[in-house]
This record gives structure tokens, C-alpha cells and sequence, in this order.
């Protein structure tokens, strides 16, 4: 199957400081999809982002397809950014069959 | 529009013991996934179901079992419990046609399931 390995595992912020997610993916991919996992459990979906750039808000995320990355930015990054961020891929016959990554944990500090 | 709904939210099961979680997703979704998330092993996808039918299904022993319903709600059900069982069951949702892609999935908030 295809191995989904996100970078870095943890990373500590200060309210108001830029980070940057990565995710590397083994195979060609159909669907990618960026969650936030609050600390109640629920899974928020950020982005659906095969390819390309897309942006909301502070957030925006890039997808190098080609390559077989993608990379979510957070900006001005506040302490309700905190919690786990997952990376999750898919392919087109089997849309909600998602293999995730193990996830980055973000702790944001006033 | 409400979105993926996922009874019960919080239960203790003995060992041995059979439980049953419900899944109601957006309306108009037809495809719903389960997921099994614990602390060691991750998010992991347990089957995925579009119009009644299991279009596929993760590496998980036959006790973990699931269905459709006309109405696309689905529930998962797990018979003779194991500690290592207990786990948060998350469902997701898509508005997927089967035929085209681009379409975001979305998760309801969990059953947390304790096995002692």
C-alpha cells in the first residue's frame, strides 16, 4: 500500500510564529486530503488538494504531485492551531479508503 | 446542513462482549468510511461502503463487521471484544458519485469505546 510519512512528528510555536508541514507520499495519488484533529477527537477537514495551491484563511496548502510531497503552512499561527495535523491519501477507485500519515503534533504557546 | 452524526458517543463494553456504532452521514452523501484510531497504531481504515455495497475493506480480523442501509446510514459492529479493541471509531462521509473525484470527506465525531 502506499506509505504516507509526515514531517516533523512534533512542533512547539509561539502564538504569532510561521511553521511548515510536510507530507511524502510513495505512489501517485488521486486524493489528498489535510485534517486537523482537535484535542475532543474530531477530525476537521482543512483542505481536499491532489495538486496545486489552495489557501484559507491563515492556512494554505501546496500540493507537488510530481514529487510526491505536499506541505501545509500555517501563518500567524494562534492557540486554537493546536492539535494534530494528518495527512491523508487515496486513490480514485477507492475514494474513501484514506491512508494516513502518523501525524504532527502542534502545540501553540501564548 | 448537519453534518456526520455517530451514536453512541462514549461506552464501556466487557471483554467478550458485542457493541454496535451507528453512522448517519451528510445528506446526499452515499459513501461512508470507518476508521479505528488508537494511540499505537494510528488512523487506521477498517471498510468503506457505497450504495450498500462494501467497496472495500481494511486488514482487520472478520469479528469487525459493517453494513449500509438504503438510507446510507451504516453501523459497524465488533463481536467478542478484545482489550485491544478499545479505540476512538471515527466515520466519514463523501459526496462521491463513483465516477469523478474532487470530493472532500468528512468526519463525525467518534465513538470512544473502553473494553475492560
Amino acid at each position: 500500500g502506499i506509505q504516507v510519512e509526515q514531517s516533523p512528528p512534533d512542533l512547539i510555536l509561539q502564538e504569532g510564529a510561521n511553521s511548515t508541514l510536510r507530507c511524502n507520499f510513495s505512489d501517485s495519488v488521486n486524493n489528498l486530503q489535510w485534517f486537523h484533529q482537535n484535542p475532543w477527537g474530531q477530525l476537521i477537514n482543512l483542505f481536499y488538494i491532489p495538486s496545486g495551491t489552495k489557501q484559507n484563511g491563515r492556512l494554505s496548502a501546496t500540493t507537488v504531485a510530481t514529487e510526491r510531497y505536499s506541505l501545509l503552512y500555517i501563518s500567524s499561527s494562534q492557540t486554537t492551531d493546536s492539535g494534530v495535523y494528518f495527512c491523508a491519501v487515496g486513490a480514485a477507485d477507492s475514494w474513501g479508503k484514506l491512508q494516513f500519515g502518523a501525524g504532527t503534533q502542534v502545540v501553540v504557546t501564548p | 446542513k448537519a453534518g456526520v452524526t455517530q451514536t453512541p458517543r462514549y461506552l464501556i463494553k466487557t471483554r467478550g462482549q458485542q457493541v454496535t456504532l451507528s453512522c448517519s452521514p451528510i445528506s446526499g452523501h452515499r459513501s461512508v468510511s470507518w476508521y479505528q484510531q488508537t494511540p499505537g497504531q494510528g488512523l487506521q481504515f477498517l471498510f468503506e461502503y457505497f450504495s450498500e455495497t462494501q467497496r472495500n475493506k481494511g486488514n482487520f480480523p472478520g469479528r469487525f463487521s459493517g453494513r449500509q442501509f438504503s438510507n446510507s446510514r451504516s453501523e459497524m459492529n465488533v463481536s467478542t471484544l478484545e482489550l485491544g479493541d478499545s479505540a476512538l471509531y471515527l466515520c466519514a462521509s463523501s459526496f462521491e458519485t463513483g465516477q469523478s473525484s474532487g470530493n472532500t470527506i468528512y468526519f463525525g465525531e467518534g465513538s470512544w469505546l473502553t473494553v475492560v
